[in-house]
């Protein structure tokens, strides 16, 4: 099966602009999880989706990142404005259900300048 | 608050040794416990996971680990490590009735011909 698809794999922007990424999930995973991962810490849960509902979403910086999730299938994250400390990868994960095993994709390697 | 602990940053052992890869956690309910592995320049792989039953979870590649609640541990261990065992591990716990997913900063694991 395909598995969890992200892109671009690579963004470069300047500080105070505006990004957006995009995640496909493995087909009938009915959750979808967005994480940033920081060099040398483990990846951190910016907002988990039961198909197009947000389950959580408490860590998500909301003044400037904003996701979703239409029809309840893919996703999109995007930050406005960027900051510097924004630098990270984007993950973009999905499972069949809320407590499955986690798919994730390639990620998305983003660097603010 | 939940939170992972993953006491050191590297692991160091020579092939064919047994491995032990350290984790600790803190849930306020019952915990669904998950190890992920990342290979250089790959994504993050499920490795096993513990929800309920048999303290001794078997996992991929001849990994398993085991949950013990009064420690609050879940190491994962293997009997006789591979150099191809050689990766970055993350250990994962959620909440079962917030479903949160929180990871620790990971381990590298090392093993030396």
């Amino acid at each position: 099966e395909a598995g969890v698809a992200q892109s671009p794999r690579y963004k470069i922007i300047e500080k105070r602009q505006s990004v957006a990424f995009w995640c496909n999930p493995i087909s009938g995973h009915a959750t979808l999880y967005w994480y940033q991962q920081i060099l040398g810490q483990g990846p951190k849960l910016l907002i988990q989706f039961q198909n197009n509902g947000v389950v959580d979403d408490s860590q998500l910086p909301k003044d400037r990142f904003s996701a979703e999730r239409l029809k309840g299938v893919d996703s999109t994250l995007k930050i406005q404005p960027a900051k510097l400390e924004d630098s990270a990868v984007y993950l973009c994960a999905s499972s069949l259900a809320p407590w499955g095993n986690q798919y994730f994709g390639p990620g998305t390697r983003l660097l603010v300048l | 608050a939940q939170s992972v602990a993953q006491p050191e940053d590297q692991v160091n052992v020579a092939e064919g040794n047994p491995l032990t890869v350290k984790c600790t956690y803190s849930v306020s309910g019952n915990p669904y416990l998950f190890w992920y592995v990342q290979y250089p320049n790959r994504g993050l792989q499920f490795l096993l996971k513990y929800i309920t039953g048999d303290n001794l979870v078997k996992g991929s590649y001849g990994f398993e680990a085991e949950f013990n609640k009064s420690q609050t541990s879940f190491h994962l261990k293997k009997p006789s490590a591979l150099v191809s065992d050689s990766a970055l591990y993350f250990c994962a716990v959620r909440d079962t009735n917030a479903g949160k997913s929180t990871f620790g900063d990971g381990t590298t694991l090392t093993v030396k011909p």
